[in-house]
């Protein structure tokens, strides 16, 4: 069955620090993958996303994230955290090449931001 | 990307009572979600609404219960009815833009607490 697992429900980094959220997949075509952010409150803002070509994407806000199909996974990364990045993160998964599939979420992560 | 809004932005309702939500998207789009966000939890798709067809509902979801239209390109609405305070949520339309993607943009989303 398709399904996207995020391993940890809340991490606590300081400000300045580096940040990886971990997101694995299981999908049995080549899927779209995306990460999308929370803030409290608010909707959710899609911060970058991998259909093909190079694995490493570069997304808003300074994130980036790499495909590695081998693993997997998708893991979302920046190397230096500011305090607005405290929110829910969401890793999904789409179908490849078909335009109005919906997606699948993983339970997301819930990022704290230390001073 | 689209631009999308959602009425209302938040409610309180009674149980027994019924809602509808509304979805405005700033541009023409073919595909439509509804997805479900409950407390603490990830996104649930509801349905696809498609202009000019039945919506299509996921596995627990039903239209008495959920009842959608999509009379334009542009523009749906989703009714919860008969609430129980089981229903309170965040609901949140979105759109699939861009031909051969499925990648989607989310409307702020409507939160919904059921009394």
């Amino acid at each position: 069955a398709q399904s996207v697992t995020q391993p940890d429900i809340h991490i606590t980094v300081s400000e300045g620090a580096s940040l990886e959220l971990r997101c694995n997949y299981s999908y049995g075509a080549t899927p779209y993958l995306f990460w999308y952010v929370q803030s409290p409150g608010q909707g959710l803002q899609l911060l970058l996303k991998y259909f093909s070509g190079d694995t490493l994407v570069q997304g808003i806000k300074g994130f980036e994230a790499e495909f590695k199909r081998s693993q997997s996974s998708f893991n979302l990364r920046k190397p230096s955290v500011h305090w607005s990045d405290a929110a829910e993160y969401f890793c999904a998964v789409g179908a490849m090449g078909q335009a109005g599939t919906a997606l699948i979420f993983g339970k997301g992560t819930t990022l704290s931001v230390s001073s | 990307s689209a631009v999308i809004s959602q009425k209302p932005s938040r409610d309180i309702c009674q149980r027994g009572t019924s809602l509808t939500i509304q979805c405005q998207v700033d541009s023409q789009v073919t595909m439509m979600f509804w997805y479900r966000q409950q407390p603490g939890q990830s996104l649930t798709l509801i349905a696809t609404a498609n202009q000019g067809s039945e919506a299509t509902y996921e596995s627990g979801f039903v239209i008495d219960k959920f009842p959608i239209s999509r009379p334009n390109l542009t523009f749906s609405t989703l009714t919860v009815s008969n609430m129980s305070p089981e229903d309170s949520s965040i609901y949140l339309c979105s759109v699939s833009v861009g031909t051969g993607s499925s990648a989607q943009y989310f409307g702020p989303g409507t939160r919904l607490t059921v009394t």
